[in-house]
């Protein structure tokens, strides 16, 4: 099925480090979904994106609805240990279907 | 709020058997639930969405007959896995949608097929 276009795969970072994710589709979407996955758990919604341009903070979290409505953006300001997990962006177009990206896996030095 | 259980969080069940994997929401009313299934390593594939009181809708490619879906009440769905082989051992989540905002996701359940 279709996908988004998740980069980068995966992270290594410093504890401290600020970190930048994306998405990108051929697809325009109405909404952008961030998730983060722990091993072994269902993803968890951390911030929702429903209009283009949009700019919105969930603590040190901030993602953004692309101008384009084909891209999206999170960034994780002074990462901390326990930020590591998988990071998925998800879109939702006029089908109303979640359709995911591949995932970001993030990994925190401490 | 918003939380969504499963049940079992995982299961071992012998090749040819069939497997039942519960979804609630705990706290909310949920006419549409969705079933996904979660390779290792990989990202969530929409397997069907379920809504209740009436059939599920299965995406292309996933077979009706071997994954069978009830969404007899607004807080529960159940995704029924007959005659199991080792393919489809994976990682099954639900998903509810809060009306009016979005999906909020299951803890998964860890099917292995031996």
């Amino acid at each position: 099925g279709q996908q988004l276009n998740q980069s980068p795969q995966s992270m290594f970072i410093q504890e401290g480090e600020d970190v930048s994710m994306n998405c990108t589709s051929s697809s325009i979407f109405n909404t952008w979904l961030w998730y983060k996955q722990d091993p072994g758990e269902g993803p968890v919604l951390l911030i929702a994106l429903y209009k283009a341009g949009e700019l919105t903070s969930n603590g040190r979290l901030t993602a953004q609805f692309g101008i384009t409505r084909k891209d999206s953006f999170l960034n994780i300001s002074a990462s901390i240990p326990s930020d590591v997990g998988i990071y998925f962006c998800a879109g939702r177009g006029n089908t109303g279907k979640l359709i995911f990206g591949q995932g970001t896996t993030l990994q925190v030095k401490p | 709020g918003a939380v969504v259980s499963q049940h079992p969080s995982r299961v071992i069940c012998k090749s040819g058997t069939s497997v039942k994997i519960e979804c609630r929401s705990l706290d909310f009313q949920a006419t549409t639930m969705f079933w996904y299934r979660q390779f290792p390593k990989q990202s969530l594939m929409l397997m069907a969405t379920s809504n209740e009181g009436s059939k599920a809708t299965y995406e292309q490619g996933v077979e009706k007959d071997k994954f069978l879906i009830n969404h007899a009440s607004l807080t529960l769905s159940t995704l029924t896995v007959t005659s199991a082989h080792p393919e489809d051992s994976s990682f099954y989540i639900c998903s509810a949608l809060l009306p009016g905002y979005e999906q909020y996701f299951g803890p998964g359940t860890r099917l292995t097929v031996t």
